[in-house]
């Protein structure tokens, strides 16, 4: 089984503070997702990679940036996190094939919930 | 743009049959999906359709598409209490190879 790991389920952080969100997969997948999760607005792109220290902007990549210094591991940081970043984060992974490769099935980690006090 | 909209939320009673439905707004769509997140995890795909077909049928799950009213439907017969959960829709549009979500739908299944 695809399993997509997130290493916190909830955390809580001062405004200002910056803040690293890290996603490991075990698949050998190209592809690496981050998504914000908000009520009555779905899932929104942050930012994607399609191989190792290559990255690529979403939806919504203000105030947020990524890296991907290794194929099974995605992090998403948040340069200095404000209260309009209080969301659900999840990570997915992917079979590659450049941005062709949001077409193949996604695999989800299961969510950090992100508090900014 | 791309957008995909759905109702917020739907209730019916275990055993009947559950409609949830998906509207959007770009037509060079190749894929459509349907995810499934349950309390506390991940999204998980369900089912997916191709833009060049108009159903499919899964076991208990048949996806509806009208590509004219650009429409998609997820049936869930028979509906139990583990199929309470929000489920979204998705479409992948090839021109733009872009992955939109929609907003999600609650199911709530009630005894």
């Amino acid at each position: 089984d695809v399993k997509v790991t997130q290493s916190s389920r909830y955390l809580v952080k001062r405004t200002g503070e910056k803040v690293f969100l890290e996603c490991v997969q075990d698949m050998d997948h190209e592809n690496m997702f981050w998504y914000r999760q908000d009520p009555g607005l779905g899932l929104r792109l942050i930012y994607f990679s399609y191989d190792v220290k290559m990255k690529e902007k979403g939806d919504i990549p203000e105030g947020y940036s990524v890296s991907r210094e290794k194929k099974e591991r995605f992090s998403l940081i948040l340069e200095s996190a404000s209260t309009n970043q209080t969301s659900m984060y999840l990570c997915a992974s992917s079979l590659g094939g450049g941005r062709r490769g949001l077409a193949t099935e996604a695999f989800f980690g299961q969510g950090t919930r992100l508090t900014v006090v | 743009g791309e957008d995909v909209e759905q109702s917020l939320f739907l209730s019916v009673r275990e055993g009947d049959s559950s409609v949830i439905n998906c509207t959007y707004t770009d037509s060079s769509s190749t894929y459509l999906y349907w995810y499934k997140q349950e309390p506390g995890a991940g999204l998980q795909l369900l089912t997916y359709i191709f833009s060049n077909m108009d159903m499919k049928q899964d076991q208990r799950l048949t996806v509806l598409l009208n590509k004219k009213d650009k429409h998609l439907s997820l049936r869930i017969a028979d509906t139990q209490t583990g199929d309470s959960a929000i489920y979204f829709c998705a479409e992948y549009a090839g021109t733009a190879s872009k992955l939109t979500f929609g907003t999600g739908t609650r199911l709530q299944v009630t005894l």
